[in-house]
């Protein structure tokens, strides 16, 4: 148990159509990544949050689109939904400004998208 | 960050030491290598990190060599419930935060 908690967890769409997934951070984080991992693959960092800025992003285009809230907590957005975005979509929290090494980052179960 | 590069599967039995190895040819100064473990449809979880040499916790060891260009994840006496997919990463969070960079990670396969 991470303390990080993903919503849904599943969810099923159709071509086109836009998703909003959720994300609650552990308790005293102030960073929130999200990945994406298709089957069989590793995680794929999408993009990053920290106090409410986006703080670096992946190769995903815009229509992947993200928010984080004053609680921490996050969305990640995804228009004009395609096939291939089918996946597992995880978050992550983290504690940033630690300065040296990554620190620990705390995942959630994940979302599991469907796009039919 | 660096690319990792690491052995697609493994196969082990109960009771006995794994050891995953991992290269880092391209490492930095300030990169730290960091090992998660992923069971199927759940997210990763944090196993260990280390900077050099060695580094224990209560559930792995991390062996890393003076050059730093590889390290070798240690699993003792695993059991079934060891049987998932490893990652090693290297970066820092120089800059704020963390944005891990997966390779396709290890596959292990604990048998009984």
């Amino acid at each position: 148990e991470t303390g990080v908690t993903q919503s849904p967890t599943h969810l099923i769409k159709t071509r086109g159509q836009q998703v909003t997934l959720r994300c609650s951070s552990q308790s005293g984080h102030n960073t929130v990544s999200w990945y994406q991992q298709a089957l069989g693959q590793g995680p794929q960092f999408i993009f990053q949050y920290y106090r409410e800025e986006e703080n670096g992003r992946g190769n995903f285009p815009p229509r992947f689109s993200g928010l984080q809230f004053p609680n921490y907590s996050s969305e990640l957005n995804v228009n004009a939904l395609e096939l291939d975005d089918s996946a597992l979509y995880l978050c992550a929290s983290s504690l940033a400004g630690q300065g040296r090494g990554m620190t620990e980052a705390f995942f959630g179960q994940g979302t599991r998208l469907t796009v039919v | 960050l660096a690319k990792t590069t690491q052995p697609i599967s493994m196969d082990s039995y109960e009771g006995q030491e794994v050891n995953i190895t991992c290269s880092h040819n391209n490492i930095a100064t300030n990169d730290y290598i960091t090992w998660y473990q992923q069971f199927p449809s759940q997210g990763p979880r944090f196993i260990i990190q280390g900077y050099k040499t060695k580094v224990t916790n209560e559930v792995a060891s991390l062996f890393i060599p003076a050059d730093r260009k590889s390290s070798t994840l240690s699993l003792p006496r695993v059991s079934l419930s060891d049987t998932a997919v490893y990652y090693c990463l290297v970066g820092d969070s120089l800059g704020g935060g963390n944005k891990l960079v997966f390779g396709a990670g290890t596959i292990l396969r604990v048998k009984s």
